[in-house]
């Protein structure tokens, strides 16, 4: 079945340091691949997305590119700031149908 | 803005009791979710809606939860009777479905319960 894998957290970076948080996923089609950001007491919202094979998503400085041959979606930030505190979700999708989260991962900046 | 509206924001209730989450998809969304989010578990998937029509609860317990859309702005989550087991941030989300493959779901800000 369909289903998302992302690593291990908590990640701890300090100010301005490079942010790498992988994503992996199983699929049996061609879904689209979204990264979500949880704030503290707030909602999931989404940071960025990517629909075919090759495309990146991009907002706020993070990217990530959709690698079919991978089968990955690794979020990254060159210079993370204080402000970027958050857990991160990477998601599955098919039409916007059945969305596959992974179990997030948490990360803190300190200055 | 548009967005996903949830009530109550917060809510503490008794052992027994019952509890009842709204929602207010977004208006023109044709897709309802309902997640729970715990500590332990993540988020999971309790049900999904499409032009109010439950596609899939499976991961809700049936024995005391419930899920309904009345009508296309209005999504409810019940839970008849309450157990601390049920203590959880639970949120709606909403989307669109269609041949836009980019197709992306909103969340609300979430119903935080606390069973006790």
């Amino acid at each position: 079945g369909d289903s998302v894998t992302q690593m291990e957290g908590p990640v701890t970076l300090s100010e301005e340091a490079f942010l790498t948080i992988n994503c992996t996923y199983t699929a049996t089609g061609y879904p689209s691949l979204f990264w979500y950001v949880q704030y503290p007491g707030e909602g999931l919202q989404l940071l960025l997305k990517a629909t075919k094979a090759d495309d990146k998503g991009s907002n706020k400085g993070f990217e990530a590119t959709y690698r079919k041959e991978t089968t990955s979606f690794h979020l990254e930030k060159g210079s993370v700031q204080v402000s970027d505190s958050a857990v991160y979700f990477c998601a599955l999708s098919y039409l916007g149908n059945q969305f596959y989260f992974g179990t997030g991962t948490s990360l803190t900046v300190i200055p | 803005d548009a967005r996903v509206t949830q009530t109550p924001r917060h809510k503490v209730t008794e052992m027994g009791q019952e509890v009842t989450m709204r929602c207010q998809p977004i208006l023109g969304h044709n897709t309802v979710f309902w997640y729970r989010q715990t500590m332990m578990q993540g988020l999971e998937l309790l049900a999904y809606f499409r032009n109010r029509a439950p596609l899939d609860d499976s991961g809700m317990p049936k024995d005391r939860f419930s899920a309904e859309m009345p009508d296309a702005t209005l999504a409810t989550l019940k839970i008849q009777p309450s157990e601390p087991r049920d203590s959880a941030v639970y949120f709606c989300a909403s989307g669109t479905q269609g041949a836009d493959s980019g197709n992306t779901i909103y969340f609300g800000e979430g119903s935080w319960l606390t069973v006790v």
